[in-house]
């Protein structure tokens, strides 16, 4: 079946850059997302990728897709505290029902 | 707009009790999705609705779950009874089908306790 895996905890220094991890096992995946949960809070999208393309930026976010590895990671540049959340990884399943995937999430912990 | 409203963000009951968390979605999104989310298994998709249709309810953990859409915007999430394990945060999350992303927007969360 479909399957998204991240690691589990990242920490870093304020100012250092941020790169989350996750891969995936259904290659026919359109869309690609990254979401962020804040403590106490509902999951927020951040980004997206087309599965097309290579890599996207967005101000401080850039996220690389490696479509022969099924590799998809986030990169945050000038990491804040305010960045301290969990970030998920998801994809639209095979089905085409609109379900997504989603993996385990990456705790990301900002250091002052 | 509101974004997804939940309700109630909390609630603590006890074991045997009834449970119901509702959820309005994004006016204009036809598409429904509820989630729970623990320590230990992370996010899991319980059922989700297209145009107020269940299409996928295998996530439902077993018959003491039940979720209904009366109309387009309007919700709800049963447990009956409730046990400790159904401890959890509920998530309701909707996205409109004619959108090219499926985006699914979420709402803030529902803290379940069970005693």
């Amino acid at each position: 079946g479909e399957d998204v895996e991240q690691s589990l905890f990242l920490s870093v220094r304020e100012g250092d850059s941020s790169v989350i991890n996750c891969t995936y096992t259904d290659s026919s995946s359109t869309y690609l997302y990254w979401y962020k949960q804040e403590p106490g809070a509902g999951l927020q999208l951040l980004t997206y990728i087309f599965s097309n393309m290579d890599m996207k930026q967005d101000q401080r976010l850039t996220v690389l897709l490696n479509k022969k590895d099924k590799h998809l990671s986030l990169r945050i540049a000038d990491t804040q505290t305010g960045d301290s959340a969990i970030y998920f990884c998801a994809l639209r399943g095979s089905s085409n029902t609109g379900k997504l995937i989603f993996g385990q999430g990456t705790t990301l912990q900002v250091k002052p | 707009d509101a974004g997804v409203i939940q309700s109630p963000r909390h609630e603590v009951t006890e074991m045997g009790q009834e449970v119901t968390l509702r959820c309005k979605p994004i006016s204009g999104h036809n598409s429904l999705f509820w989630y729970r989310q623990t320590m230990m298994r992370g996010l899991e998709l319980l059922i989700y609705f297209n145009n107020n249709v269940p299409i996928d309810d295998s996530g439902m953990p077993e018959d003491r779950f039940s979720a209904k859409m009366p109309n387009a915007s309007f919700s709800t999430l049963k447990i009956q009874p409730s046990e400790p394990r159904d401890s959890a945060v509920y998530f309701c999350a909707s996205r409109t089908s004619g959108a090219s992303t499926d985006t699914q927007y979420f709402g803030p969360g529902t803290r379940l306790t069970v005693l």
